[in-house]
């Protein structure tokens, strides 16, 4: 099966810079990748997804990027706010028409963002 | 439109003992997930559904059973709970028209096992 592997475990960024966290994926079948949020005892919430058929798609201060010959993506922000403090996990799915099989997580990025 | 919510929040069971989650929502999604979520661990899929009447085993399935009875519900059975089940579980649902789609997540069932 999908095998997600998802670094760093802890990212602490000053308020204002950028972080990024990196995820890879095992079967090229795969074709989505959501990114979720979590804060602590809520559920996690999408915050962006990106499909094999584009490199990079951008939201605000959010972008991901996907490469699929390497076999991995990372999540971009920008000007980070301390709201952005939370918990990220990366996932992939190969999510054909006729039987979505549910998604593969990462471990979790928990981002700190120092004032 | 409440979404997907989950019943009930929290529950704390004995060993041996047995219980049902809940899972119910309104956006008419075909598809359904049960996740359980541990420290560090991330979410690994326990079973889903892709229709009424249908389920499939996910990643880590062992103890529990579903069924998916009527489009909107899909129960998670546990028929003899144990320690290693205490966890966070969280159910989600999926439209599909023919990519994945977006999987939305209820606010999660907190299972202590002792």
């Amino acid at each position: 099966g999908e095998n997600v592997e998802q670094h760093p475990s802890t990212l602490s960024v000053q308020e204002g810079d950028s972080a990024v966290i990196k995820c890879t994926y095992s079967d090229s079948a795969s074709n989505y990748f959501p990114w979720y949020k979590q804060e602590l005892g809520k559920r996690p919430q999408l915050i962006i997804d990106i499909r094999s058929n584009v490199g990079e798609k951008k939201d605000q201060r959010i972008a991901v990027t996907l490469n699929k010959t390497a076999k991995h993506f990372s999540l971009h922000i920008t000007e980070t706010q301390p709201e952005d403090s939370a918990v990220y996990f990366c996932a992939a799915s190969m999510g054909w028409g006729g039987g979505a099989d549910g998604l593969t997580f990462g471990k979790g990025t928990h981002l700190i963002i120092q004032p | 439109n409440a979404g997907v919510t989950q019943t009930p929040k929290f529950r704390v069971l004995k060993t041996g003992q047995s219980m049902t989650l809940l899972c119910a929502q309104d956006m008419n999604h075909e598809y359904m997930y049960w996740y359980r979520q541990d420290p560090g661990m991330g979410l690994r899929l326990i079973h889903y559904s892709v229709g009424e009447g249908t389920t499939a085993k996910g990643e880590v399935p062992d103890g529990y059973n579903v069924s998916r009875l009527k489009k909107q519900n899909f129960l998670l059975g546990l028929e003899s709970a144990a320690p290693s089940q205490t966890s966070v579980y969280f159910c989600a649902s999926s439209s599909t028209s023919g990519v994945q789609e977006t999987q939305y997540f209820g606010p999660g069932t907190r299972l202590l096992v002792l």
